[in-house]
């Protein structure tokens, strides 16, 4: 069992519809991380929180909107997504967020968009 | 961000060790040396991290070349549970902030063989 906890763990979706993936940690940690991981591919970084702040935005288009609205919670909230954006989502934490210190996975979320 | 270069893939038989290597010829002297593994339908796991010295925990040992161009995982019996794709990512180390970014590279798919 991991402890960070990823809900759904399965999401099919419409290209016009919006949903949130809800990510949720009580390990105390304070950095908080969305990945995405296409088939046979490595988890892709997408953000990157740090103390409730979005820290690292690395260039992932605006149908995709993260929120962390508490330290133990990380959402990512869907609109108006492409099929190509059909893949596994996974959140991370750490204690910190510093390179030296662990990320903690969960087994993500596994979407399809039609 | 420096990258790392791993084998493809690697056979193992049960109950033996395994090394697997990596080679990150442009580390630079803050750079981490971080081990991840992915089984089947689960998120990446962490197994261990150094930075100069060799490392050990339960699951792993870490050797890490002299130079730091270089580092071997190491699994001292491997068991069928072993089998995974196993990641060797640097992580850049910066003061404040999120800036634990692990980008992983394409990884070792570990067969183990009974």
């Amino acid at each position: 069992d991991t402890e960070v906890t990823q809900t759904p763990k399965h999401l099919v979706m419409g290209m016009t519809n919006k949903k949130s993936l809800k990510c949720e940690q009580h390990m105390g940690h304070r950095a908080m991380y969305w990945y995405k991981q296409k088939a046979k591919k490595p988890p892709e970084l997408m953000f990157v929180y740090s103390y409730e702040k979005l820290s690292i935005n690395e260039s992932v288009p605006s149908r995709f909107s993260p929120e962390c609205p508490n330290s133990s919670l990380l959402n990512l909230h869907l609109h108006a997504l492409q099929p190509e954006d059909s893949a596994l989502y996974l959140c991370a934490s750490s204690q910190e967020g510093r390179s030296n210190q662990p990320q903690h996975f969960g087994d993500g979320t596994r979407l399809s968009i039609l | 961000d420096a990258k790392t270069t791993q084998p493809n893939s690697m056979e193992s038989n049960e109950e033996e060790p395994v090394h697997l290597p990596c080679n990150h010829s442009t580390i630079s002297g803050t750079d981490y040396i971080h081990w991840y593994r992915q089984l089947p339908s689960q998120g990446p796991e962490y197994v261990i991290h150094g930075l100069t010295s060799n490392v050990n925990n339960r699951m792993a040992s870490l050797a890490i070349a002299e130079d730091r161009k270089s580092s071997t995982l190491i699994l001292h019996r491997a068991t069928l549970r072993d089998a995974a794709v196993y990641y060797c990512i640097l992580s850049f180390f910066g003061a404040g902030g999120a800036t634990n970014k692990l980008i992983f590279g394409t990884g070792t798919l570990l067969a183990v063989q009974p």
